[in-house]
């Protein structure tokens, strides 16, 4: 089965600065990925996937992540973020033949400070 | 209105009791999910169903049981609730035509065991 790895667990930074959600898989088959943004109360909601094609994807409010094979990596980064960038992060993955045993990272924290 | 509903939104029980929690869908979707998450663990998969007659474990069945009552209800039981079920609870539901693999998340049910 799959696995992910979600290496912080609270990443705090400043308005504006940037930042980097870092996310690390282990499969024996090929893989899609994903990243989920939980906001506070809120369910789960998908930010941005990798299932194909360009290694790099971005999401519409700025996010972008990065599928690297080789490291077996797919992490997530924000050149500026905004307050309302606040929430807990999920790195998921799935195997590209079956879908239905999705596993999720245990989570990151982003706290974006004034 | 929101696609995917769950009810009840907070629950308080006593170890022993019987629960169900419900969960509702107006996407049209065959495949639905129960996940729970816990802090530092993330989201783990306890049963999904690809439709009204297909039901299958997912990572942490035990203890727990499933009714898919109709293509859009899914309700979750705790046949005898005990304190490590404390715990939020998501539905959640995809449809591999519609941007694959992607999965929509209710707002969670906040379930608590004493």
């Amino acid at each position: 089965a799959q696995s992910v790895t979600q290496l912080d667990s609270q990443v705090p930074v400043f308005e504006e600065a940037p930042v980097e959600l870092r996310c690390n898989y282990s499969s024996s088959v090929s893989v899609y990925l994903f990243w989920y943004v939980q906001y506070p109360n809120q369910g789960l909601q998908l930010l941005l996937k990798y299932l194909s094609g360009s290694t790099l994807v971005e999401s519409i409010n700025g996010f972008e992540a990065e599928f690297n094979k080789s490291q077996t990596s797919f992490h997530l980064r924000k050149p500026s973020v905004h307050i309302s960038d606040t929430a807990e992060y999920f790195c998921a993955v799935s195997s590209a033949y079956n879908n239905n045993d999705m596993r999720f990272g245990a989570g990151t924290r982003l706290t974006v400070k004034p | 209105d929101a696609d995917v509903t769950q009810t009840p939104r907070n629950r308080i029980t006593k170890t022993g009791k019987r629960i169900m929690l419900e969960c509702s869908q107006t996407k049209g979707h065959d495949r639905m999910y129960w996940y729970r998450q816990d802090p530092g663990l993330g989201l783990r998969l306890i049963y999904y169903s690809f439709d009204v007659k297909d039901i299958n474990k997912g990572e942490i069945s035990d203890g727990y049981s499933v009714s898919r009552q109709a293509q859009a209800k899914f309700s979750l039981s705790l046949e005898s609730a005990i304190p490590n079920q404390t715990a939020l609870y998501f539905c959640a539901t995809s449809d591999p035509t519609e941007g694959p693999y992607e999965q929509y998340f209710g707002p969670g049910t906040r379930l608590t065991v004493t």
